[in-house]
């Protein structure tokens, strides 16, 4: 049983391009968090889905940003019109429901 | 609004010295509950867990946590730290509907 594969593990966009993050979750969860990590900082929650559905989007910004957890294919995280500040380790994880979370190692987005 | 405190950002500790660092939740209902580590420039990785049965919980690398649900806390705990140790660590929140996370504590140990 594979992990949670995230994918790119580095992207680099120049400002104002889009970037776009994918996350297989693990077989059989249902669950996937996507999560940003900004250097010295915590885990900051940004949206929650299970299959074709948003749970809890509150932490996700309002504009250039948006995901989705399509009934077939890995979760995207999709950042248009990127800027600077959006530079960031993006973590997803997946879980069963109300079991353990298993996280992907992460996609490292810079934006130049 | 559920919720999860790590009272504790940073912590400094020399080698062998006992950790412990505190997490508490807010939601009434019945909760699973989580310890991760992140090791520099690594993504998280589970330290231990508790869903049901003794409420003192071991992990791996000589960690553990008590469960005090009067308290609605789930302190980790190690009697005697090495400088591997150093990473950040976050508590988690399991209610059945959704995962929530701490700030995390980041754990620095001295040699």
């Amino acid at each position: 049983n594979a992990g949670v594969m995230q994918n790119p593990r580095h992207l680099v966009r120049r400002r104002g391009q889009e970037a776009r993050l994918r996350c297989s979750p693990m077989k059989g969860h249902s669950h996937v968090y996507w999560y940003r990590q900004l250097p010295e900082e915590g885990l900051k929650f940004m949206v929650y889905l299970q299959k074709e559905n948003i749970i809890d989007e509150s932490g996700m910004p309002k504009e250039r940003f948006s995901a989705e957890f399509p009934k077939e294919g890995p979760s995207i995280l999709r950042i248009q019109q990127v800027v600077r500040g959006d530079s960031a380790a993006y973590f997803c994880a997946s879980s069963p429901r109300g079991g353990e979370a298993f996280f992907g190692q992460g996609t490292r987005l810079t934006v130049v | 609004a559920q919720s999860v405190s790590q009272h504790n950002h940073h912590v400094i500790l020399s080698e062998a010295a006992s950790l412990e660092l505190g997490c508490n939740y807010s939601y009434g209902g019945t909760v699973n509950l989580f310890w991760y580590v992140q090791y520099p420039g690594q993504h998280l990785q589970l330290l231990l867990k508790y869903f049901s049965g003794d409420p003192l919980v071991k992990g791996i690398k000589g960690f553990e946590a008590e469960f005090i649900k009067s308290k609605f806390s789930f302190n980790l705990r190690k009697p005697s730290v090495q400088w591997s140790d150093t990473a950040e660590y976050f508590c988690a929140v399991n209610t059945g509907n959704q995962f929530y996370f701490g700030t995390g504590t980041s754990l620095t140990v001295i040699p």
